[in-house]
């Protein structure tokens, strides 16, 4: 079936560091690849998208690559800041069948001044 | 930019209470959808609904659940007697088209608090 899988949070970081949050995901045909940050007290916003093979998806600095041969969807950002904080959302929907978004645990981040 | 909103933004009801939470999609959008997220768990598809009728639902969907397009702006959750496990953050959603390529907007959910 299809599933995501994220690394566990919740991760701490101090402002301007680098980071990187693991996404891997077992899928059948080629699906979409989504990244979706929910600030406090907030719903889901779309952060990022990759729609094949080797696509980047980029957006505030956040950035992640549709990898198919490790079957990963990595989201990186070179400098984090305070206001980063949020929890991070690694999402797919397949191309086969279902209409539904399946999502990851969800990565707690938090950023340190 | 066009956005899906939701109201209530907070409901509270007390167990055995019928709750319907309401949802505009973006205008043009034919599919819609209903996901929830219990605290501090993962987001999860509910039901998704196209040209008046159930497209899918997951096993947390049963007999309990229903959903609705009243009219051709508004789309509706109703749970007919609500459960302590009810509780939840519900979120819907709508997308232009079923490809995997459509990107699903999401609306700022509906806080449910069951007590």
């Amino acid at each position: 079936g299809n599933s995501v899988t994220q690394m566990e949070g919740p991760v701490t970081l101090s402002e301007e560091a680098f980071l990187t949050i693991n996404c891997t995901y077992t899928a059948t045909g080629y699906p979409s690849l989504f990244w979706y940050v929910q600030y406090p007290g907030e719903g889901l916003q779309l952060l990022l998208k990759a729609t094949k093979a080797d696509d980047k998806g980029s957006n505030k600095g956040f950035e992640a690559t549709y990898r198919k041969e490790t079957t990963s969807f990595h989201l990186e950002k070179g400098s984090v800041q305070v206001s980063d904080s949020a929890v991070y959302f690694c999402a797919l929907r397949p191309n086969t069948g279902g209409f539904k978004t399946i999502f990851g645990a969800g990565t707690r981040l938090f950023v340190k001044a | 930019e066009p956005e899906v909103t939701q109201t209530p933004s907070h409901q509270v009801t007390q167990m055995g209470q019928e709750v319907i939470l309401r949802c505009v999609p973006i205008s043009n959008h034919l599919y819609f959808y209903w996901y929830r997220q219990i605290l501090g768990q993962k987001v999860e598809f509910l039901v998704s609904f196209y040209n008046n009728e159930i497209s899918e639902k997951s096993e947390i969907f049963d007999d309990q659940f229903s959903v609705e397009r009243p009219d051709g702006s508004n789309f509706t959750l109703k749970i007919r007697s609500t459960k302590l496990e009810d509780s939840a953050m519900y979120f819907c959603a709508s997308s232009g088209g079923l490809a995997e390529t459509y990107e699903q907007y999401f609306g700022p959910g509906t806080r449910l608090t069951v007590t």
